[in-house]
């Protein structure tokens, strides 16, 4: 069973522009979601997380949380070549006494 | 300088031998834990500790083993009973260990990449 799902991507964009990266989660328990960045053979590093409903807006980060639709997304404003990297959703359930659940992540690739 | 740090970088192993790969986080992070990556793949949990003299299995624990006798470090064995033991491991904590904190997170390690040869 997946509980975090990703489309795998690659996900091109021109450079400028707006990316959408967009994750999906099953369990209704889930309170907490975190956007990490990964670039090729290095570790993941956290961008932002939202507990929220909403938008929640860091630089030119904004991450989308709808919890009716378990729908989280990110989107990345005026994308630099530098952002072309992998992106991890997760997810955590407060108290559940489990770590965060991780998708699969999707490729984004910023074309210069 | 605070972090979590992770050894070796590179790591080879000839086939039937074990090894350990070390974590060690001067955060003062309650919990701790250990994913596999594999090319093109998530992370998936080897195993994990909340506290000290504690830990659990995760998703992929069969041919792993671990030890928490200190808050700081969380060193991971892989054995030979590891069928498929090439892969990227990293390690993460976060400060809470109960996960009661909506906010708390997991920061990683730069990662061991292990080669069996």
């Amino acid at each position: 069973q997946k509980e975090v799902e990703q489309n795998s991507g690659p996900l091109s964009v021109p450079e400028g522009a707006i990316a959408s990266l967009n994750c999906t989660y099953s369990d209704r328990g889930s309170q907490s979601f975190f956007w990490y960045r990964q670039y090729s053979g290095k570790s993941p590093e956290l961008i932002m997380f939202i507990y929220s409903n909403g938008d929640k807006e860091d630089g030119r980060f904004t991450a989308q949380l709808n919890k009716a639709s378990q729908y989280v997304s990110l989107l990345i404003r005026d994308s630099q070549p530098s952002d072309s990297a992998t992106y991890l959703c997760a997810v955590k359930r407060i108290g559940g006494n489990t770590p965060l659940v991780f998708g699969k992540g999707t490729r984004l690739s910023v074309i210069a | 300088d605070g972090g979590i740090t992770q050894s070796p970088k590179y790591l080879f192993r000839k086939e039937g031998q074990n090894v350990t790969l070390s974590c060690e986080q001067n955060l003062n992070h309650d919990a701790m834990y250990w994913y596999r990556q594999d090319p093109g793949q998530g992370l998936r949990l080897i195993y994990y500790s909340q506290i000290v003299n504690d830990f659990q299995k995760g998703d992929i624990a069969e041919g792993y083993s671990v030890s928490r006798e200190k808050k700081e470090s969380f060193p991971l064995t892989v054995t030979s009973a590891q069928k498929n033991p090439t892969a990227f491991y990293l390690c993460a904590s976060s400060i809470d260990g109960t996960w009661t904190s909506s906010t708390d997170t997991q920061y990683f390690g730069p990662g061991t990449r292990l080669t069996v040869l």
